[in-house]
């Protein structure tokens, strides 16, 4: 079975400390994202790496940036946390698998920023 | 940003009742997925779909992919409190990016 961990699952941050939020997959995924859940907004796209130190923008990646060192580690960091990056944070891998990339997520991350 | 909508939005029922989730957009995808999620764990995925009027079935969940790869259904029957959760369509077009309905909440009552 694919295994993605995320090392925190409830995380409480200070406005203006840095973040970090890690994910390692353990299947030898190319492609990793980062997202957030809020309600009504569904999962938007943060960030997403097709290869190691490889990154493209998603659609909200304002406050945010990743490293992609090691091909089985993604990390998403907040330089600066606002109250309004108050989230729940996923983190997915994919491979390509006949015509579709098929991703598997870890099991969140729930940040507040006070 | 491809737009898919999901619909209904909430959807609250009695065990046994039958049931259909909508996915719908303008766009074509060359495969689709549906996945569910439960109150603080991430989505875990139930299908895909890749070919226009395909069916598949996983026990008394049906999923259909139209025929022209814009829109798809998941259809429950005799639905059960086990099935309680959010229910996530996503559409790939091109690439390793999915772009995802904003789901339906489904609660199944005993």
């Amino acid at each position: 079975d694919v295994k993605v961990t995320q090392s925190s699952r409830y995380l409480v941050k200070r406005t203006g400390e840095k973040v970090f939020l890690e994910c390692v997959q353990d299947m030898d995924h190319e492609n990793m994202f980062w997202y957030r859940q809020d309600p009504g907004l569904g999962l938007r796209l943060i960030y997403f790496s097709y290869d190691v130190k490889m990154k493209e923008k998603g659609d909200i990646p304002e406050g945010y940036s990743v490293s992609r060192e090691k091909k089985e580690r993604f990390s998403l960091i907040l330089e600066s946390a606002s109250t309004n990056q108050t989230s729940m944070y996923l983190c997915a891998s994919s491979f390509r698998q006949a015509n579709s990339y098929e991703q598997y997520f870890g099991p969140g991350t729930r940040l507040t920023v006070t | 940003t491809q737009l898919l909508e999901q619909s209904p939005q909430f959807l609250s029922i009695q065990e046994g009742e039958n049931l259909t989730v909508y996915c719908n957009s303008s766009s074509v995808f060359s495969s689709l997925q549906w996945y569910r999620q439960e109150p603080g764990e991430g989505p875990v995925l139930l299908v895909t779909v890749v070919t226009g009027g395909e069916v598949k079935k996983l026990k008394r969940l049906t999923f259909q992919f139209g025929d022209a790869r814009k829109d798809s259904s998941l259809h429950i029957t005799a639905a059960q409190p086990g099935d309680t959760g959010l229910y996530l369509c996503a559409g790939q077009t091109s690439g390793s990016r999915l772009t995802f309905g904003e789901g339906t909440q489904l609660t199944v009552n005993p």
